[in-house]
């Protein structure tokens, strides 16, 4: 079974662009989560998308956007860069049985590299 | 969202075991403890989750203490290919019914030495 990927692997905008980063799943994952890792900040939750829609967001700013395609597939969206937005973005599959407390097995991607200059 | 805290870092001899310790003293009673772990320029990796007793699987055993305060992650017989930061998550409540957010801390910086 192939894992999760995502292009692409590195990119290099500048200040004020915007950027769009792509996610393909797990065959038969239906949730998708986003995570940005920076070394002051660590790992962060983004949001998560299941069946097209975002059902968890974390504490970022509304520059960092996604959506969720019906076959899955996600995308997220950062405009109007800043030099603090170069991280690592990652995207996690699952097959998301729905129950907060039980477990859910998070399969990461490789990751985007992105440096905003 | 329950705290977790973990030693920055911890050093081991390659077939030796490693015990990788976890305070979550804030815990909930319907929180499981989860593992990941990040080998170098990857994404995190599942390692193991409980919720009340020791589990046991191929990568690792989780023994988690009685009052669920705390929980080691133990790793038999290290390789090198186990250096990578270690994870102890209590993931967030989900809002709805789609995932549960992991929250990720420092986590513990694990060298392998041969």
């Amino acid at each position: 079974k192939a894992g999760v990927t995502q292009t692409p692997r590195y990119l290099i905008k500048t200040r004020g662009q915007q950027v769009t980063l792509s996610c393909s799943p797990i065959s038969g994952h239906r949730s998708v989560s986003w995570y940005q890792q920076t070394p002051g900040q660590g790992l962060q939750f983004l949001f998560e998308y299941f069946s097209e829609t975002q059902r968890n967001k974390g504490n970022f700013p509304g520059r960092f956007s996604g959506r969720q395609f019906s076959n899955s597939r996600s995308e997220m969206n950062v405009s109007t860069l800043e030099l603090g937005d170069s991280a690592l973005y990652l995207c996690a599959s699952s097959l998301a049985r729905g129950l907060a407390s039980s477990y859910n097995e998070q399969f990461f991607g490789p990751g985007t590299r992105l440096t905003v200059l | 969202d329950a705290k977790t805290t973990q030693p920055n870092s911890m050093e081991s001899n390659e077939e030796e075991p490693v015990h990788l310790p976890c305070n979550h003293s804030t815990i909930s009673g319907t929180d499981y403890i989860h593992w990941y772990r990040q080998l170098p320029s990857q994404g995190p990796e599942y390692v193991i989750h409980g919720l009340t007793s020791n589990v046991n699987n191929r990568m690792a055993s989780l023994a988690i203490a009685e009052d669920r305060k705390s929980s080691t992650l133990i790793l038999h017989r290290a390789t090198l290919r186990d250096a990578a930061v270690y994870y102890c998550i209590l993931p967030r409540e989900a809002e709805n019914s789609g995932n549960t957010p992991l929250v990720f801390g420092k986590g513990t910086r694990l060298s392998v030495i041969a």
